[in-house]
């Protein structure tokens, strides 16, 4: 089945670097991902959508300059959380879609904790 | 937009036992309703969906029903075992669109 790899699963960075996450489709092309931020005892927050080729769309409340999003392939959709603070600390996750309106595969999320 | 609504917010079962966990969505142009199980530190992992041409799925344990009528449409997993114990969330997609919308997720914990 398709497959979407999330690297680091784990990150620690100090206050004021940045932190870039990494998000594959494995053996599908993926016009579309979509990254989302998720709490503790939360659902899934949808922070923007990542498309191949364009910018992103970010969601209301989303910093676009804080966390910029690159879609420079197929397979690969980049998070980078710039000037990291530590309210920026959370799981951060992935998604990608075979097709329009088929199921989502999600990578292995990355808990970002900054200190 | 879309509001997808899900209950329990917590769930214990014995184990053996049955567990159903219930979404309803408000937009009736959705179309795809798939379920997500989540566990502590991990990505969530697709189980089982259903399209709306279709009432009922089932995949082993476990299976989902959809009432479109009334908008609603659930999870049951039967023969629950601790490993069930997770986060389940539901979602919704209509259309071409392929932005999911998520309930609020439901702890399941499968006592021994």
């Amino acid at each position: 089945g398709a497959v979407v790899s999330q690297h680091p699963s784990w990150v620690i960075c100090k206050s004021g670097t940045s932190v870039k996450i990494e998000c594959r489709s494995l053996d599908f092309q993926a016009t579309t991902m979509f990254w989302y931020r998720q709490f503790p005892k939360q659902s899934l927050m949808l922070m923007a959508t990542s498309n191949e080729g364009s910018k992103a769309t970010y969601e209301q409340g989303v910093e676009k300059d804080k966390f910029l999003i690159n879609h420079a392939s197929l397979t690969l959709s980049t998070l980078t959380v710039t000037s990291a603070h530590p309210e920026d600390s959370s799981f951060y996750i992935c998604s990608a879609p075979r097709t329009a309106n088929t199921e989502a595969f999600f990578g292995q999320g990355t808990r970002l904790t900054v200190v | 937009g879309e509001n997808v609504e899900q209950h329990p917010s917590t769930l214990s079962v014995q184990e053996g036992d049955s567990a159903v966990i219930k979404c309803t969505y408000s937009d009736s142009a959705s179309n795809y309703f798939p379920w997500y199980k989540q566990e502590l530190g991990k990505g969530p992992q697709l189980i089982i969906d259903i399209r709306s041409n279709v009432g009922e799925k089932k995949d082993q344990r476990i299976a989902v029903t959809l009432n479109k009528t009334a908008k609603h449409f659930s999870l049951h997993i039967t023969e629950t075992q601790p490993e069930d114990s997770a986060v389940y969330f539901c979602a919704a997609l209509k259309g071409s669109a392929r932005q999911l919308t998520f309930g609020s997720g439901t702890q399941l914990t499968v006592l021994p």
